[in-house]
């Protein structure tokens, strides 16, 4: 009975690099909510994809990010050519259904970005 | 759009006693689902409570309930008999669409 599974825990980029984070949703969960934590702050949403397609992306910065949630497989967070300032931990959470259900996360991937 | 906002961001409390943390929001929706989240240093998110908007009765679960004022859009969490455990973040959120998420409340429980 796996929850929601992210890796890497802890991803170490050099800036002008490349960062996939990935996210294999609970079993039977087609909904894909990422978000971003700073320290000391709360998550901000970044886009929530349903199998093949972006739903809603108004938290993601126009440039360098980009997700996506195939029909097979898990979903990838991915940040290109990488900054300081996207140190961070991100997060996925899914759910089963759109509507008021609660959001399951996964442990989260701390990005730094040296 | 959705607001949340939590004014306290650091709470005391004695072991074994009460706490309420406060959570407010804004937004056009009608329906819609609050929920409050633990996050202890270990990082993860730790769902706790739900509430619907349409949901006449406060939820609780355990030792957590959700002070649901909805006139005055409010969704505080009471933790009762509070255990050293409990020291950890807590966010509040509001849901419709997506999940948003307040800026969250450090609890420290003190032996």
């Amino acid at each position: 009975n796996a929850g929601v599974m992210q890796n890497p825990r802890h991803l170490v980029r050099r800036r002008g690099q490349e960062a996939r984070l990935r996210c294999s949703p609970m079993k039977g969960h087609s909904h894909v909510y990422w978000y971003r934590q700073l320290p000391e702050e709360g998550l901000k949403f970044m886009v929530y994809l349903q199998k093949e397609n972006i739903i809603d992306e108004s938290g993601m910065p126009k440039e360098r990010f980009s997700a996506e949630f195939p029909k097979e497989g898990p979903s990838i967070l991915r940040i290109q050519q990488v900054v300081r300032g996207d140190s961070a931990a991100y997060f996925c959470a899914s759910s089963s259904d759109r509507d008021d259900e609660k959001l399951f996360f996964g442990s989260g991937t701390q990005l730094s970005v040296l | 759009a959705q607001k949340i906002t939590q004014t306290q961001p650091g709470m005391f409390v004695q072991e074994k006693e009460a706490v309420t943390l406060d959570c407010t929001y804004d937004t056009s929706d009608q329906s819609y689902g609050l929920f409050w989240y633990k996050q202890p240093s270990s990082g993860e998110m730790i769902f706790l409570i739900y509430q619907g908007s349409y949901d006449e009765q406060n939820a609780t679960e355990g030792r957590y309930s959700l002070n649901f004022q909805k006139a005055r859009k409010s969704a505080n969490l009471v933790i009762s008999a509070s255990q050293l455990g409990d020291s950890a973040m807590y966010f509040c959120a509001i849901a419709r669409n997506d999940m948003r998420f307040g800026a969250g409340t450090r609890l420290t429980v003190k032996p």
